[in-house]
């Protein structure tokens, strides 16, 4: 079964600071990964995808498959980076997405 | 052009209530989806239907039931609400398969019962 382990429900840096979201994920077939953003009160929107390598609002994020990870980076936080990020997992044939239980990053000024 | 749209935005009712909640896509995408955002935020998918067919079915009371009337619409009807049914309901659609695109997600119904 999917599996997504987002160790850290709150996250706060301050401005400037080098942030990293973690997540580590459990899959037996070829998983898609995803990183998705929900600023607050609002829709979750698409951040990053694995597949696609491309960097958005600063943010980057590798696909280890030797240790299931696809870690969040973004080497200087800006305040308006707070909100809730969620990992996700799906397989490229299927259509279920299994959702991490999120990090509520918080920037601090 | 909102791509996944829902309706209502807020709902506040009171237990015992039949409610329901509207979604429509304009993307042309084959799949659409239902999932609960509970008070810890925690996100947990509830229905999936591809091309008016359900194909995702979790473990979810009876009191709630999906209607797909074609691909671009997924509505959700929920019976005898009571107060633990009070969440945030996310309709989300994508292309056949994941593959690579994910979910676009609407704007939330904030359902609230007492």
């Amino acid at each position: 079964a999917q599996r997504v382990t987002q160790p850290e429900k709150l996250l706060s840096v301050f401005k400037g600071a080098p942030v990293e979201l973690k997540c580590n994920y459990s899959y037996s077939g070829s998983p898609e990964l995803f990183w998705y953003v929900q600023y607050s009160r609002q829709r979750l929107q698409l951040l990053l995808r694995h597949i696609s390598r491309e960097s958005i609002k600063g943010f980057t994020a590798d696909l280890n498959k030797g240790e299931t990870s696809f870690h969040l980076k973004k080497p200087f936080a800006q305040e308006e980076d707070s909100a809730m990020y969620y990992c996700a997992v799906g397989e490229t044939s299927g259509s279920r997405l299994t959702f991490g239980e999120g990090t509520q990053l918080t920037v601090n000024p | 052009d909102t791509a996944v749209s829902q309706t209502p935005k807020y709902l506040v009712t009171q237990m015992g209530n039949d409610k329901s909640i509207k979604c429509e896509q304009n993307l042309g995408h084959d799949t659409m989806y239902w999932y609960k955002q509970d008070s810890k935020k925690f996100l947990k998918i509830m229905f999936s239907y591809n091309n008016k067919e359900l194909i995702i079915n979790e473990t979810v009371p009876n009191r709630f039931s999906p209607k797909s009337p074609d691909k671009a619409h997924l509505n959700l009807h929920i019976n005898s609400l009571e107060l633990g049914d009070s969440a945030v309901y996310f309709c989300a659609s994508s292309p056949r398969g994941v593959g690579g695109y994910g979910y676009t997600f609407g704007s939330g119904t904030r359902l609230t019962v007492v």
